[in-house]
């Protein structure tokens, strides 16, 4: 079985450009979901794809967008960085068929805006 | 904002002993997960628990949810320096139409050898 895996592992941007974060979901899975993670907190909910539509979101401006592809991988879009964008971005993915809200994450990718 | 809350923030036992940190929540669930994470890292699934369901046990790990106080405990028994990480309640997003997972801000639990 293979296990989520996201792209960049590190990236360091400035402020007010844009960054597009990559995941693979786990083998068989068809929803992802997206959190960001600032530091010494938990991980907050962005939003979540399925059958590549946004299947639901969290408390995030319009700037942070997202696609689901077929093979249910999925791209985290974030326009206009802000400084406290600077967080770990971490990609989980489940299959939903089974009603089960068990999420397999992935390692994250660090992102620093300056 | 965050449903589930950990308590305490961070834990530091020595090895061997038993670890209990404890999470609150605000609003009805119907499950409720406790996930790890090693040092900044991604988040590793440890165990579910239903809301009909008052106590669950996974190897080392028991899990106990009371959801008239809207809390749940996770015991970690003979503590082992490999248990080193934060661990977070999760609980279901109470946003509509979601299934993504709302978590606390974590327990950070040290093992001293």
């Amino acid at each position: 079985e293979t296990g989520v895996t996201q792209s960049p592992t590190h990236l360091i941007k400035t402020r007010g450009q844009q960054v597009t974060l990559r995941c693979s979901s786990q083998s068989g899975h068809n929803t992802v979901s997206w959190y960001q993670q600032a530091l010494g907190q938990g991980p907050q909910f962005i939003f979540q794809y399925y059958r590549e539509e946004e299947n639901g979101r969290g408390n995030f401006p319009p700037r942070f967008s997202g696609l689901q592809f077929p093979n249910y991988s999925s791209e985290l879009n974030v326009n206009a960085l802000e400084l406290d964008d600077s967080a770990l971005y971490l990609c989980a993915s489940s299959l939903r068929a089974r009603n089960t809200d068990t999420q397999y994450f992935g390692p994250g990718t660090r992102l620093t805006v300056l | 904002s965050q449903q589930g809350e950990e308590d305490p923030q961070a834990l530091s036992i020595q090895e061997g002993e038993n670890a209990t940190m404890n999470c609150s929540y605000k609003t009805s669930i119907n499950n409720l997960q406790w996930y790890r994470q090693n040092s900044g890292r991604g988040l590793v699934h440890l165990i579910l628990i239903r809301s009909n369901e008052r106590e669950k046990h996974s190897g080392r790990l028991r899990v106990t949810l009371d959801t008239s106080k809207k809390s749940s405990s996770l015991l970690i028994t003979a503590s082992r320096a490999a248990d080193t990480a934060s661990y977070f309640c999760a609980t279901p997003y109470s946003g509509g139409g979601a299934d993504g997972l709302t978590f606390g801000k974590g327990t950070h639990l040290i093992i001293q050898p």
